[in-house]
């Protein structure tokens, strides 16, 4: 299976800050990648398909780049309810895989 | 309005069988790849396994951790997914979800605890 390496696995930022988070994938997958946002106690949301199209009703404030084994999600300028836990997923091979997760909490 | 819900969630011992369901409703389910993805209590999220739509064969595939032990299958006639874990370890405990991702279609989960 297609590994995702995720980082960092937890943040610290306030309101208002740039952040960025990684995916690496252990082989190329094209852009065949999504990043979710996942709140306590709820199923995750896609924020980004196809690594950086942004979701109908996502602020513009996020964004997602990358192609091939690199990805990144930027979120331009946090906001109180950005803070959650994020997750890429690949859907290149038969076998999907999730990253770790990122847990962005507010400083 | 595209919708799923999980059911049959619940207390197993180790060794044990329990069989999911995933209800779909706006949409038939055996014209859509259907996923289930798993998240063990304070753990990140596990794609479990996929079954594709009958128009690209049906066919599943699976995490390689779960293979043998999980079968995916749908019942046109209940517009229904399933997930058929055998052999439960404790380290299966999680919430289930079933999921259309291209749709982003997630139901609300369904809470499996392997104990004894």
């Amino acid at each position: 299976d297609i590994q995702m390496t995720q980082s960092p696995s937890s943040l610290s930022a306030s309101v208002g800050d740039r952040v960025t988070i990684t995916c690496r994938a252990s082989q190329a997958i094209r852009n065949d990648l999504g990043w979710y946002q996942q709140k306590p106690g709820k199923a995750p949301k896609r924020l980004i398909s196809a690594a950086s199209t942004l979701q109908s009703g996502v602020p513009s404030r996020f964004s997602g780049s990358g192609s091939g084994t690199e990805f990144t999600l930027t979120i331009s300028s946090l906001q109180p309810e950005d803070f959650a836990t994020y997750y890429c997923l690949q859907h290149n091979s038969d076998a999907y895989t999730f990253g770790q997760g990122t847990k962005l909490e507010i400083k | 309005e595209v919708q799923v819900v999980e059911s049959g969630g619940g207390l197993v011992k180790p060794g044990g069988s329990l069989r999911l369901s995933c209800e779909a409703s706006g949409f038939t389910v055996s014209d859509a790849w259907m996923n289930w993805v798993r998240q063990a209590p304070g753990k990140g999220m596990e794609w479990v396994g996929r079954i594709k739509s009958k128009v690209d064969g049906g066919t599943t595939d699976y995490a390689a951790p779960l293979k043998g032990r999980f079968t995916i299958s749908t019942d046109d006639s209940k517009n229904t997914l399933y997930l058929q874990m055998n052999s439960l370890k404790i380290e299966d405990t999680a919430v289930y979800y079933c999921t259309q991702l291209q749709w982003d279609c997630w139901g609300q989960g369904t809470l499996v605890t392997v104990s004894s």
